[in-house]
């Protein structure tokens, strides 16, 4: 199946930094998807890109899909203590049941 | 997130003891999921279900056992042959095969 390789796996910023976290495969992939999960809590989904070169913005969120749909990126600009959490994208549901393969996440780190 | 319903929170679980972890969703979807989550890693697949009566196994299915009486319900036994069974287990539905899944808020199971 397919796999999907994220870096990096812990990523620590001070405030106000930027961050971005990126998910590459070796194969193309027919969607991505990202995901938040704060700690202690569960995942929650952000978005999804299905097309070549795809860029979405939500707020400070950039999201992109590479033009080979091979990789994948998540930038957030200007971090504040809210963005903490493990950022996880996830590759596949069209089909097999809707199986989804996970990253193995970036832990973001925002310090005050 | 609302609509999937994980029990319990906490689970501890005696050497040699089959355990049940209920999932339970109202919000109409075909296909449930159920992950398991180590500290610092990402999800892996234990066992998936897109209609009642119809299961498949993920990426980690020894030690697990699931069933699908209904649509809403999707329990996870984790057997006494899973000999490491401590860990973040979450349960996940969707309703097509393009739309994001929604998770449970999970339960943490623990050996006694």
């Amino acid at each position: 199946g397919q796999q999907v390789m994220q870096i990096p796996q812990y990523q620590h910023v001070q405030e106000g930094e930027d961050f971005t976290t990126y998910c590459n495969s070796s194969t193309t992939l027919s969607n991505i998807q990202w995901y938040k999960q704060r700690p202690g809590g569960h995942p929650v989904f952000l978005i999804q890109l299905v097309k070549s070169g795809e860029v979405k913005k939500q707020k400070r969120l950039t999201f992109q899909f590479g033009e080979a749909k091979k990789n994948s990126s998540l930038h957030i600009t200007a971090t504040q203590t809210t963005d903490v959490g493990t950022y996880f994208c996830a590759t596949g549901g069209g089909t097999s049941y809707g199986k989804l393969t996970f990253g193995q996440g970036t832990i973001l780190t925002v310090h005050p | 997130d609302g609509g999937i319903t994980q029990s319990p929170k906490y689970l501890f679980r005696k050497e040699g003891q089959n355990v049940t972890l209920s999932c339970e969703q109202n919000l109409n979807h075909d296909a449930m999921y159920w992950y398991r989550q180590d500290p610092g890693q990402g999800l892996r697949l234990i066992y998936y279900s897109q209609i009642v009566n119809d299961f498949q196994k993920g990426d980690i299915a020894e030690g697990y056992s699931v069933s699908r009486e209904k649509k809403e319900s999707f329990p996870l036994t984790v057997t006494s042959a899973q000999k490491n069974p401590t860990a973040f287990y979450l349960c996940a539905s969707r309703s097509q095969l393009s739309q994001p899944q929604h998770f449970g808020d999970g339960t943490r199971l623990s050996i006694l």
